[in-house]
């Protein structure tokens, strides 16, 4: 089946820091993916949905300065939390769909960012 | 707007007992419906689907079908194995044009112990 790669699994930064984040289609051309944050013992949080070619559209609440999205090509798609705070540290996934309606997301394994 | 409610958990099993992770929605039109699963430290893996009404999705023993007239899409399986503790997230994805997105329920973690 597809694949989304995401990089790192894991990463931990100090605070003021910036990390980026990856999400790469492995066998598919994503024109979009999505990215959602997910706090423990909770569900996926949608925090933007990355447009290939264009400008991010952010879910309300969600900074765009701090969480900057860019889509640069067909299958890769990076996530830069920006001066990192520890309330920032979290679980972060990506996902993309194959096809057109009525198809499958596919997700990437997830990154763990911690900010110390 | 639409919206997932499934059960709370955490949900604890033994070996071989008989499974339902309750599932409801709350969506306009003809939603496509998901559940997810995530094991520890990992994203999430499609589990099983069903895009209309009355269709049962299966997968590994799991199995759902579309309820419309109760919007219901509950998770059910015959007997749990301890590799089956995981998290599960139900989720729907909607009708309309240029629906992408995906709503999930907060998820439900299950342990089965042995």
């Amino acid at each position: 089946g597809a694949v989304v790669s995401q990089h790192p699994s894991r990463v931990i930064c100090k605070s003021g820091t910036s990390v980026k984040i990856e999400c790469r289609s492995l066998d598919f051309q994503a024109t979009t993916m999505f990215w959602y944050r997910q706090f423990p013992k909770q569900s996926l949080m949608l925090m933007a949905t990355s447009n290939e070619g264009s400008k991010a559209t952010y879910e309300q609440g969600v900074e765009k300065d701090k969480f900057l999205i860019n889509h640069a090509s067909l299958t890769l798609s990076t996530l830069t939390v920006t001066s990192a705070h520890p309330e920032d540290s979290s679980f972060y996934i990506c996902s993309a769909f194959k096809g057109q309606a009525n198809t499958e997301a596919f997700f990437g394994q997830g990154t763990r960012l911690t900010v110390v | 707007g639409n919206s997932v409610t499934q059960m709370e958990g955490p949900v604890t099993l033994s070996e071989e007992a008989f499974l339902t992770i309750n599932c409801t929605y709350t969506a306009t039109g003809y939603p496509s419906l998901f559940w997810y699963v995530q094991y520890p430290g990992e994203g999430l893996q499609l589990l099983l689907k069903a895009t209309k009404a009355d269709d049962k999705g299966s997968n590994k023993g799991f199995e759902a079908t579309y309820r419309k007239e109760t919007t219901s899409f509950h998770l059910e399986k015959g007997s749990v194995q301890v590799s089956d503790s995981a998290v599960y997230f139900c989720a729907l994805r909607g009708s309309g044009a240029g629906s992408y997105q995906l709503t999930f329920g907060k998820g439900t973690k299950l342990s089965v112990i042995p």
